[in-house]
Formats: structure tokens, C-alpha cells, sequence
């Protein structure tokens, strides 16, 4: 199975900071990433597939970008309504595995 | 618009089964693959596998063979898990999730399983 390797684990910020959350492929995917946002008890959210492509709906200062094995999606200016969970998860094959998630807190 | 309804939460003792449902909408249940994701409490999500409604043909990730099996109910439009010989290891919240093109783009609102004597 490929593994996924996401850091940070978490990350406090505060509104209006940009922040990079990275994932790392144990093998060459590709560029056949997804990202999603979970907020608390809510399910996963589609924010960027194909590595750097915006979902239907997914504000612009969201992107992603990446290639090979290392990946990163960025969020510029963060607003209240950016904090939550993120997940990497790759589709190179099966199983389509995830990252262990990064949990973005305010400061 | 697409909508994925599933289940309620079950509460279920060691050792039993348990079977999730997933109502889906405002599509041709027919042309999408569903796919069933595990999330334990305050940990990261696994997939389970995947089913072709149309002809029932399904993708299991290892770790679920004999634990999971999926179906589907093309007369409703509905999507089954079915969980069996359940341990504490079991409980979780699980999703049901389409893929219309590749990735995941649409989201059950998960159902709680409790694994509890």
C-alpha cells in the first residue's frame, strides 16, 4: 500500500496568516492527490483534486500544487470558516489511502 | 442535488452484525461508484472498498476483507454496508462516499457504530 505522510499533525494560527500543509507519497503518485476539509463533527469536504485543482464552490485563496511524491496545499489569508481538519489521500491504485490529517486551531 | 442520507446510529453488542444504509438522490444511482470510508474516533479515514451499482462488482482494501461486505439495492437506490463479528475495534464513525469522476465528491453525513456490551 502507498503511505501517506502529512505534517504538521496540527498547527495554530490566527486569522489572516497563510499556512502550507504538506503530504508525502511513498511512492510516485502522480499528481493523483485529493485534499478535503472536515470540520468538527461533519464529513470530509472536497477541496482540491488532480493535486491543483479547485472543487466546485472552494474559495481561490485555497491551491494546491505538487508533483511526484511531495504535494502541499496552501491557504492564503485564512478565514474563521478555514479551521478544521485536512486530509490528503492519493489515488494511485488501490487502496486509495489518506493522510494522518493536519488539525488547523486558531491562536 | 446529490444526497447521500445515511443511517442512524447503532449501538451493538460484541461479537454481532450490523448493516448501514446509505439512501442516495438526485442522480442515476446506477452510474456512479459508492464508497464506504472508516473514521475512529479522533484518528485519520481508511477506505473500506467500493461498489459499481450496476452490475454489483466491488474492490475491498485488504483490511476489510471478511469484515465488510457492500451491496446495493437498485430498486431504492440504496447502498449497504453490512459489518460482521464486531469488536470494540469496530466502532467508528463510517461514510459513504460517490466518486463521480475519480476522487470523492460527495459525502454521506456518517453513521455512529458503538461496539458495546
Amino acid at each position: 500500500d502507498i503511505q501517506m505522510t502529512q505534517s504538521p499533525a496540527s498547527l495554530s494560527v490566527s486569522v489572516g496568516e497563510t499556512v502550507t500543509i504538506t503530504c508525502r507519497a511513498s511512492e510516485n503518485i502522480y499528481s493523483n492527490l485529493a485534499w478535503y476539509q472536515q470540520k468538527q463533527g461533519k464529513s470530509p469536504q472536497l477541496l482540491v483534486y488532480a493535486a491543483t485543482n479547485l472543487a466546485d464552490g472552494v474559495p481561490s485563496r485555497f491551491s494546491g500544487s505538487g508533483s511526484g511524491t511531495q504535494y502541499s496545499l496552501k491557504i492564503n489569508s485564512l478565514q474563521s470558516e478555514d479551521f478544521g481538519s485536512y486530509y490528503c489521500q492519493h489515488f494511485w491504485g488501490t487502496p486509495p489511502t489518506f493522510g494522518g490529517g493536519t488539525k488547523l486551531e486558531i491562536k | 442535488e446529490v444526497q447521500l442520507q445515511q443511517s442512524g446510529p447503532e449501538l451493538v453488542k460484541p461479537g454481532a452484525s450490523v448493516k448501514i444504509s446509505c439512501k442516495t438522490s438526485g442522480y442515476t444511482f446506477t452510474e456512479y461508484t459508492m464508497h464506504w470510508v472508516k473514521q475512529s474516533h479522533g484518528k485519520s479515514l481508511e477506505w473500506i472498498g467500493g461498489i459499481n451499482p450496476n452490475n454489483g462488482g466491488t474492490s475491498y482494501n485488504q483490511k476489510f476483507k471478511g469484515k465488510a461486505t457492500l451491496t446495493v439495492d437498485k430498486s431504492s437506490s440504496t447502498a449497504y454496508m453490512e459489518l460482521r463479528s464486531l469488536t470494540s475495534e469496530d466502532s467508528a464513525v463510517y461514510y459513504c462516499a460517490l466518486t463521480t469522476v475519480v476522487y470523492f465528491d460527495y459525502w454521506g453525513q456518517g453513521t455512529t457504530l458503538t461496539v458495546s456490551s
